[in-house]
């Protein structure tokens, strides 16, 4: 079947640095994307990642090992306004997503 | 762009009314989702559409789910007789595929509440 794992809940600090981990197991593959969402509000796309390797987009980079169905998000120089939902998706053969549960980060000051 | 529009943004009906809810993709998006999300259940994927030709509806619950999408620019979800479980905020999101790119755009969602 096809599934995506990823925590439930993070908490860190302002200022530091987290790294929110997914993995995946689809039938075939074409990318994995981070979405960010806001308590009561809708998704909003961070990140695709095809190749294997690290994106880096300011304060966020996402890296993905496609040989171990792997990828995470990593959120440097935390703000208070990155608390929310992190959002792991991949693409099937068919170029569907499969969306993981979400991650709750929590940023404490 | 306006972004995905979606209408009401807030409803609240009695169980056994039917509701329908709207959507406005992101004008020259060929793929159009439906989502709904719950706590209990994350976000899941409905139905969605490739130039306005419905593609996998394998995620519309049952019989009293359905969705259209008549043109480009427009899709309705339609819930008839509203249950209490169908209560979530329902997302339309929009993409447009290219090789590059298959970034989903979503809309604010319509809370649905059903008592």
């Amino acid at each position: 079947g096809q599934n995506i794992d990823q925590p439930t809940e993070m908490t860190a600090t302002e200022g530091a640095i987290v790294q929110i981990n997914c993995t995946y197991q689809t039938s075939g593959f074409n990318g994995l994307f981070w979405y960010q969402q806001h308590a009561g509000e809708a998704p909003t796309f961070l990140s695709y990642n095809v190749l294997d390797g690290l994106e880096e987009k300011g304060r966020f980079s996402s890296f993905l090992s496609r040989s171990k169905g792997y990828s995470y998000l990593l959120l440097k120089e935390l703000q208070m306004k990155d608390s929310a939902s992190y959002l792991c998706a991949a693409m099937d053969s068919n170029y569907q997503l499969i969306w993981g549960a979400g991650t709750k980060l929590i940023i404490k000051p | 762009d306006a972004g995905v529009i979606q209408s009401p943004r807030h409803e609240v009906t009695e169980m056994g009314q039917e509701v329908t809810l709207r959507c406005k993709p992101i004008s020259g998006h060929d793929y159009l989702f439906w989502y709904r999300q719950t706590m209990m259940r994350g976000l899941e994927l409905l139905i969605y559409f490739n130039n306005n030709v419905p593609i996998d509806d394998s995620g519309m619950p049952e019989d009293r789910f359905s969705a259209k999408m008549p043109n480009a620019s427009f899709s309705t979800l339609k819930i008839q007789p509203s249950e209490p479980r169908d209560s979530a905020v329902y997302f339309c999101a929009s993409s447009l595929a290219t090789r590059q790119a298959y970034e989903q755009y979503f809309g604010p969602g319509t809370r649905l509440t059903v008592t």
